[in-house]
């Protein structure tokens, strides 16, 4: 079971580029590292998903070393709206047995004006 | 509008007392979950179904029991609920159970806030 360490908040200002690290020293071979959003009382948002290098989508990064033991997630450009709670989840996907999936604690991020 | 419906929004509950928290997807997605969160420990998954039919215990199942009659239903129950229960919990779905090669996104719902007194 792979556990996974957050920074549990940081702050930004708008315009400025957002980097997000998460540790997952205990990562299995089949397991993906995904990235989720989210605001007060409401569910979580995918942002990400990747296995390793690089991945890029429209409205993030997220870059993974060689040996996959953390990963970090990428904001650019940052605005107000981006505040929120950011979780990395490592877990194979396919839950054949037991509780594969794990959420970091999140980071709060805070983006000011 | 496709997507994930929980009901009830929110709930007072007696302990003791039986409780069914609702969850229907319209996606024909074929994984299901259950999570629970509380302040300070982030998510945790409580069962799973990767398929109508099947379910799985996830990290912290206990007094709490789960049901896949078919797709688009899966209903969390606790049989006899505790002050311990009390918490925010969030029904999601996914297009595939997966495999080492798939790429999956969970769908969230809006969440079930369930206070139990």
């Amino acid at each position: 079971l792979a556990k996974t360490t957050q920074p549990i908040s940081m702050d930004s200002y708008e315009g400025q580029e957002v980097n997000i690290t998460c540790s997952h020293n205990n990562i299995a071979t089949n397991d993906y590292i995904t990235w989720y959003q989210q605001f007060p009382s409401q569910g979580p948002r995918f942002i990400i998903q990747g296995y390793k290098t690089k991945v890029t989508n429209e409205v993030a990064s997220l870059f993974i070393p060689a040996d996959r033991k953390s990963s970090t997630l990428s904001l650019p450009r940052v605005s107000l709206s981006d505040t929120a709670v950011y979780y990395c989840l490592v877990g194979d996907m396919y839950l054949a047995a037991g509780n594969k999936l794990t959420f970091g604690g999140g980071t709060r991020v805070l983006v000011k004006p | 509008i496709a997507g994930i419906t929980q009901a009830p929004t929110s709930q007072i509950l007696a302990a003791g007392r039986r409780m069914t928290l609702r969850c229907t997807q319209d996606m024909r997605h074929n994984a299901m979950y259950w999570y629970r969160q509380d302040l300070g420990l982030g998510l945790r998954l409580i069962h799973y179904s990767n398929t109508a039919g099947t379910t799985g215990k996830g990290e912290v199942p206990d007094g709490y029991s789960v049901s896949r009659a078919n797709t688009d239903d899966f209903p969390l129950t606790l049989a006899s609920a505790v002050p311990s229960q009390t918490s925010v919990y969030f029904c999601a779905s996914s297009p595939t159970s997966g495999g080492p090669s798939s790429y999956n996104e969970q769908f969230f719902g809006p969440g079930t806030r369930l206070t139990v007194l």
